[in-house]
């Protein structure tokens, strides 16, 4: 059974950077299929971030291209977000998942999510 | 970037009815679209994808049709763990995108 579990910091300050890590278990990112990261600010809908294909091209949210960047570890199974020079608007709950090469790109495997508040 | 627009908002049913949720894109999106169920602190789970193919282990009351920009998500005889919110996403074009999801609640 695959299973994605995010961790990272809960809190980040105003202008610094997020940065939060998703563990893979039951499955490799070496795997041809696209690792992801979403978001939901309090009260908004769900946000797509980006993607990596396994080791490959990312695909960034054209809204946060330029802040974002999603990058994979083949040596401890896992993949990372890097969100820099935050602000409040990127206060959300952060979930990880997989996109399925095998159903299309659907995404068929999410993470609990994990709470990052920007304040100072 | 492509819309996806859910309705309704809320859909209040009892157990046993069936219940129908839209999903409608601001664009032709084909085939290229997920239904997730959410319940609170867990992970959502993915019910349908390519528009009408159930995923592994998802039971037959669910079931999803359209294509083009109307969607639908129909639950045959909801059951009392199906009371949870469900939400839409188009894989057909980049940025991926969501509805603003439906909550389904006991009447």
């Amino acid at each position: 059974q695959v299973q994605l579990q995010e961790s990272g910091p809960g809190v980040v300050k105003p202008s610094g950077t997020l940065s939060l890590i998703c563990a893979v278990s039951g499955a490799s990112v070496s795997s041809s299929d696209w690792w992801t990261w979403v978001r939901q600010p309090p009260g908004k809908g769900l946000e797509w971030i980006g993607e990596m294909f396994h080791s490959g091209p990312t695909t960034y949210n054209p809204s946060l291209e330029g802040r974002v960047t999603i990058s994979v570890d083949k040596s401890k199974n896992q993949f990372s977000l890097s969100l820099t020079s935050v602000t409040a608007a990127d206060t959300a709950l952060y979930y990880c998942a997989r996109g399925r090469a095998l159903y299309g790109g659907t995404i068929d495997t999410w993470g609990q999510g994990t709470l990052v508040t920007v304040s100072s | 970037e492509i819309v996806m627009a859910q309705s309704p908002a809320t859909l209040s049913v009892s157990p046993g009815e069936r219940g129908t949720l839209s999903c409608r894109a601001s664009q032709n999106i084909d085939s290229n679209l997920a239904w997730y169920q959410r319940k609170p602190g867990q992970a959502p789970r993915l019910l349908i994808y390519g528009a009408s193919i159930r995923a592994t282990g998802i039971p037959a009351r669910f079931s999803g049709s359209g294509s083009g920009t109307d969607f639908t998500l129909t639950i045959s005889s909801l059951q009392s763990e199906d009371f949870a919110v469900y939400f839409c996403q188009q894989y057909s074009n980049w940025p991926r995108t969501f509805g603003q999801g439906t909550k389904v609640e006991l009447k």
